[in-house]
């Protein structure tokens, strides 16, 4: 079955840019089917949609974040990759990636996420 | 504060059967969109429980159960296990914000 790893760096001065990729195994991200998102979880606290993409490119933000957020897509290697700039110790918190269905809103299934802390 | 709201805690006893509810508005669960539920046991990463409203995925217990019904959706659990004890989140879509995917604030569920 489809199964996603988030990697990148687990800390990152303010004002940089937090880069975190997604390798997708067990699927193709080339598959028409789904979506490919990203969602955070700050610490102790609940669920917050970024975006997600389509292989094609079509990329889907939360309006919140959309000036700072950027999500793209490398179908040769199976992976997504989310960069969020210019961030702060808001910024804080556990990062997942996780597939959806083109067809439904539901998201599944989910990486097994990733702390980033933003501190200098 | 999130646009679905949950009960921030429930708890239950073994064998009982308890209720999470998720309440929005008439720009997201109350326009038809579906709501999903997510298990979000200690130290991982959430679950899918339900989909569709009312779908359990395979491999989810049948004593897990979902239900809509106008602006609000409810997560059931009927014969409580401690291995319940858990974060408990709804998810739905909301049209009035430029195709925003929402989640509820989540529910702690504590097996007493």
């Amino acid at each position: 079955q489809v199964q996603l790893q988030e990697s990148g760096p687990g800390l990152v001065k303010p004002s940089q840019t937090l880069s975190l990729t997604c390798t997708v195994s067990g699927g193709s991200i080339n598959s028409g089917r789904y979506y490919w998102g990203w969602i955070r979880q700050h610490p102790g606290k609940g669920l917050e949609w970024i975006g997600y993409i389509y292989y094609s490119g079509n990329t889907y933000y939360n309006p919140s974040l959309k000036s700072r957020v950027a999500i793209s897509v490398d179908t040769s290697k199976n992976q997504f990759s989310l960069k969020l700039s210019s961030v702060t110790a808001a910024d804080t918190a556990i990062y997942y990636c996780a597939r959806r269905r083109t067809s439904a809103e539901e998201f599944d299934p989910w990486g097994q996420g990733t702390l980033v802390t933003v501190s200098s | 504060q999130s646009v679905l709201t949950q009960p921030p805690s429930v708890s239950g006893t073994p064998g009982q059967r308890v209720t999470i509810s998720c309440t929005g508005s008439s720009s997201n669960i109350g326009s038809g969109y579906d709501v999903h539920w997510y298990q979000q046991l200690p130290g991982t990463a959430p679950k899918l429980l339900i989909y569709g409203n009312t779908i359990r995925p395979s491999g989810v217990p049948d004593r897990f159960s979902g239900s809509k019904s106008g602006t609000s959706a409810s997560l059931a659990i009927a014969g409580l296990q401690a291995e319940d004890e858990a974060d408990y989140y709804c998810q739905s879509y909301d049209s009035s914000l430029s195709g925003f995917v929402l989640f509820g604030g989540g529910t702690k569920l504590t097996v007493l």
